[in-house]
C-alpha cells in the first residue's frame, strides 16, 4: 500500500532554530506539495514541485522558508530561523498529473511547535 | 485565499442518519474534490467531480455539482462512527492557474 512518509512527525524547537521537515512521496508521483496547516487560516500551499522543479513557492514566505526536492524520492522543507509563528502542521503530498488540480495523496503530517 | 466555502462549519449527528455538507465557491473550475480528515491524520481523497459532471457516487457517498449555483454537495448515507472526522471541498480552477484552493472544512461528529 503505497503511502506518502514524512519525518519527523512531531518537532519542538525554540525559535531562532533550523527545522527541517522530509518528505518521501509515493514512487512514480510527479507532483509534490507542501502545505500548513492551522486552525486560523486553515490549509495554505507552501510550495509545489513537478518533475523535480519547484513551479510554485508563492506561500512561502522567502525569508525563512526554503523548498527542495534533491531526488524524485525526496522533498525538505526548511526553515530557518524559526519563529513562534510557524508552529502548525505541515503536511506534504504528491500526485500524478500534468497541471495542479489533480488528487493528491498526503502524508501523515509533521506537528511542529515553535517556542 | 480561500476558494471553498464549506457549510455548515459542524456537523453532529446519530449513527445510521444521513450528513449532507455543502460547498460554494467562486469562479469557474476545471474539477471538484472531497478529502476526509481524521484527527492528527493527513487528508485523504474520496471523490473527484468534473465541471461537466453533474453528479457522483462512491460507495456510501454521492457528491453533486451545481456550476451554475457554484456549488456542490457531499452526501454520506447511512452513516457510522467511523465517518467523524473534517471534510474539506477543494476547487482547481478553469485557466492556466489550476492550483487546488481548500476550504476550512466541516466538522462531522456522528453519535453511537
Amino acid at each position: 500500500d503505497a503511502r506518502v512518509t514524512q519525518t519527523p512527525r512531531h518537532k519542538v524547537t525554540e525559535m531562532g532554530q533550523e527545522v527541517t521537515m522530509r518528505c518521501q512521496p509515493i514512487l512514480g508521483h510527479n507532483t509534490v506539495f507542501w502545505y500548513r496547516q492551522t486552525m486560523m487560516q486553515g490549509l495554505e500551499l507552501l510550495a509545489y514541485f513537478r518533475n523535480r522543479a519547484p513551479l510554485d513557492d508563492s506561500g512561502m514566505p522567502k525569508d525563512r522558508f526554503s523548498a527542495e526536492m534533491p531526488d524524485a524520492t525526496l522533498a525538505t522543507l526548511k526553515i530557518q530561523p524559526s519563529e513562534p509563528r510557524d508552529s502548525a502542521v505541515y503536511f506534504c503530498a504528491s500526485g500524478l498529473g500534468t497541471f495542479e488540480g489533480h488528487e493528491q495523496y498526503f502524508g501523515p503530517g509533521t506537528r511542529l511547535t515553535v517556542t | 485565499s480561500q476558494q471553498g466555502e464549506e457549510d455548515p462549519q459542524a456537523l453532529s449527528i446519530q449513527e445510521g442518519e444521513n450528513a449532507t455538507m455543502n460547498c460554494s465557491y467562486k469562479t469557474s473550475i476545471n474539477n471538484l474534490q472531497w478529502y476526509r480528515q481524521n484527527s492528527g491524520r493527513g487528508l485523504v481523497h474520496l471523490i473527484l467531480i468534473r465541471s461537466n459532471e453533474r453528479e457522483k457516487h462512491s460507495g456510501r457517498l454521492r457528491v453533486t455539482l451545481d456550476t451554475s449555483k457554484k456549488s456542490s454537495s457531499l452526501l454520506i448515507t447511512a452513516s457510522r462512527a467511523a465517518d467523524t472526522a473534517s471534510y474539506f471541498c477543494a476547487t482547481a480552477n478553469a485557466g492556466n492557474n489550476r492550483k487546488l484552493i481548500w476550504g476550512l472544512g466541516t466538522s462531522l461528529a456522528v453519535n453511537p
